[in-house]
Formats: structure tokens, C-alpha cells, sequence
């Protein structure tokens, strides 16, 4: 069954402290995986996209990985500020046909002063 | 350029009552789909489209009905509504549906069923 998971589910930091968030997966066959920043009330928007072959890819403060041999990806946030609060979505993208989107939970982020 | 509007913002509705759920996009993309999202669990896809015309179910289909007349619009409705559907709804399209296109979303419709 084609799964995504995140971890943490939910997490507080103080404002310009780094935090690393992870997404495992068991999405098959796999072709690229995204991470999306859902802010409160608002729809998801994309900060990266990674395909198999891609090990790191950074926007900004925004840093993801993707380790396709063990499933794993992570998203580093660095020097956080307050506006990074929100909900961080894993989505894993298969190839075929029908529908090929698996969204993870999302991880919360809080940051505080 | 609007991007992907949806509407309305908020709806309650009484179980048993029926309503569309607006979608509009700018951008010419092909690919429009409808998603739920609820407490706990990732997006899941109602229904998608992949061009003018071209409607396929997705994950959670049932209690809803999907149309594609044009290329910008693609409404959801909700035939007779029930507490189950309470939920956060939100509407996207991207060029294609090749996975490699970014999917642009609506800001979501929050629907209470009473």
C-alpha cells in the first residue's frame, strides 16, 4: 500500500533556531516527491521538488533531501522566524496512470519568540 | 492572474441539502482535481480531471458528483449532504497530470454539515 508518513507530528521551536522535519515512504514506483508549506486557512503551496535522482535541493532557508534508497526524506528549516509557522506536507509522486499523489499528515510547526 | 478561486469561503449545511462548490482557474492548466482534508489524515482526492469533458474518480468519491464543461471551472457537488462530509475541501490544477507539474491550490472552502 502506497503510504507516507512524517514525523515529528507536531513541533516549537524559538524563533531562529533550526529544526529538521522527516518523511518516510513506501510509495512504488516512485518518481519525484514535493514538500508543500500549508499555512493556516490557506491552501498548500510547493517549496521543492526532488526526483530519484536529486539528494538535495534548497529554496532559501528551506532545505530538502531525498535518500531514495531507504524511502527517506527531510525537510531542514534553517534560522526559523515566526512566518514559518504552519503545516509542512510530504507528497510523493508515482508513475502511471490514475491517481499518483500520496499526501503525508503534515507536520505542525510552531515558532516562537 | 487569480491562480486557482474557489467559493464559497464557509457553508453550513443541513444533512439531506445539496450545493456546489466552486472552482476556477487562470492558468489554462489540464488537470483539475477536488480534495478533502480532515483532521489527522493527508489530502485525499474526490475526483480529477484531466481535461474539458474527462472526469475520473479519485480515493473518496462516493456523495459527489463532478463536472468539466470548460477548461477553467470545475465544480464539485454534494448530492444530499451528510455529517461525514464535514470537512475542509480544496480545489487545484497543474499543467498536466504527469506528477512532475507543481499543483496550485485554492484556499479551501471549510463545509459543516449539520
Amino acid at each position: 500500500k502506497n503510504q507516507v508518513e512524517q514525523s515529528p507530528q507536531s513541533l516549537i521551536i524559538l524563533e531562529g533556531k533550526n529544526c529538521t522535519l522527516q518523511c518516510n515512504y513506501t510509495v512504488s514506483p516512485f518518481s519525484n516527491l514535493r514538500w508543500y508549506k500549508q499555512d493556516t486557512g490557506r491552501g498548500p503551496v510547493s517549496l521543492t521538488i526532488m526526483t530519484f535522482s536529486e539528494n538535495t535541493k534548497s529554496n532559501g532557508r528551506y532545505t530538502a533531501t531525498l535518500d531514495a534508497d531507504t524511502k527517506q526524506s527531510s525537510l531542514h528549516i534553517t534560522a526559523s522566524q515566526l512566518s514559518d509557522s504552519a503545516s509542512y506536507i510530504c507528497v510523493v509522486i508515482r508513475t502511471g496512470g490514475g491517481n499518483k499523489l500520496t499526501f503525508g499528515t503534515g507536520t505542525q510547526l510552531k515558532v516562537e519568540l | 492572474n487569480a491562480g486557482v478561486t474557489q467559493t464559497p469561503k464557509f457553508q453550513v449545511l443541513k444533512t439531506g441539502q445539496s450545493m456546489t462548490l466552486q472552482c476556477a482557474q487562470d492558468m489554462n492548466h489540464e488537470y483539475m482535481s477536488w480534495y478533502r482534508q480532515d483532521p489527522g489524515m493527508g489530502l485525499r482526492l474526490i475526483h480529477y480531471s484531466v481535461g474539458a469533458g474527462i472526469t475520473d474518480q479519485g480515493e473518496v468519491p462516493n456523495g459527489y458528483n463532478v463536472s468539466r464543461s470548460t477548461t477553467e471551472d470545475f465544480p464539485l457537488r454534494l448530492l444530499s449532504a451528510a455529517p461525514s462530509q464535514t470537512s475542509v475541501y480544496f480545489c487545484a490544477s497543474s499543467y498536466s497530470n504527469s506528477g512532475g507539474d507543481e499543483q496550485f491550490f485554492g484556499p479551501g472552502t471549510r463545509l459543516t454539515v449539520l
